[in-house]
């Protein structure tokens, strides 16, 4: 059975980057032609998509933080990470990572979502 | 970005009743890519519907989709306690992919 789990830090000082990573146990990212996603949930509020990552690594970033976004791939660790710089309390929130139903394709919902990670940015 | 908005904001049931939720989308969705989550508090959100009307694998038959275009609604048909949560609606046929603002289903 599939599943993620995200991990990294859970306070991060304004101004500097965000760091986590999806770990994918019970499959193989590179056998599977999945876009892997990140989403965030601002506390009591809704849903955010980040961007996705395909298994040979192109990438769809939503255009509100493509500038400070990077989301990669490691395959030979079946992995996926995020990072975000420059980061400011807006972007405190619980992040989830996500496979879609569909392989291969951006144009899917997810059916297999992370427990998820909170991180608060302060100094 | 398509702006979608979803009604009412709180819906007061009680077990056994009938909900509809209502998502609307500022333009058209792409080949019906709308889809409906579930959820609870401190939990991640567990998928429902795609394709606007394709349940989701395990999800039980009193949950339904339907609507095209920019008019989409999820139907609960006999409200189970388990079922009172949040719902997001999403669509994913444009990037960036984005969501409902959300409806509450309480307990009335």
């Amino acid at each position: 059975q599939l599943q993620l789990q995200e991990s990294g830090p859970g306070l991060v000082k304004p101004s500097e980057t965000l760091s986590l990573t999806c770990t994918v146990s019970g499959g193989s990212i590179g056998s599977n032609s999945y876009y892997w996603g990140w989403i965030r949930q601002p506390p009591g509020k809704g849903l955010e998509w980040i961007g996705s990552v395909y298994y040979g690594g192109s990438t769809y970033y939503n255009p509100s933080l493509r500038s400070r976004l990077t989301i990669s791939v490691d395959t030979s660790k079946n992995q996926f990470s995020l990072k975000l710089s420059s980061v400011t309390a807006a972007d405190t929130a619980v992040y989830y990572c996500a496979r879609p139903v569909e392989m291969a394709t951006i144009w899917s919902a997810c059916d297999i979502w992370g427990q998820g990670t909170m991180v608060t940015v302060s100094s | 970005e398509i702006v979608l908005t979803q009604s009412p904001g709180t819906l007061s049931l009680s077990p056994g009743e009938r909900a509809t939720l209502s998502c609307r989308a500022s333009q058209s969705v792409s080949s019906s890519y709308l889809a409906w989550y579930q959820q609870k508090p401190g939990q991640a959100p567990r998928l429902l519907i795609y394709g606007a009307s394709s349940r989701a694998t395990g999800i039980p038959d009193r949950f339904s989709g339907s609507g095209s275009g920019t008019d989409f609604t999820l139907t609960i048909s006999r409200l189970e306690p388990e079922d009172f949560a949040v719902y997001y609606c999403q669509q994913y046929g444009t990037t960036p992919l984005t969501f409902g603002q959300g409806t509450k289903v309480e307990i009335k």
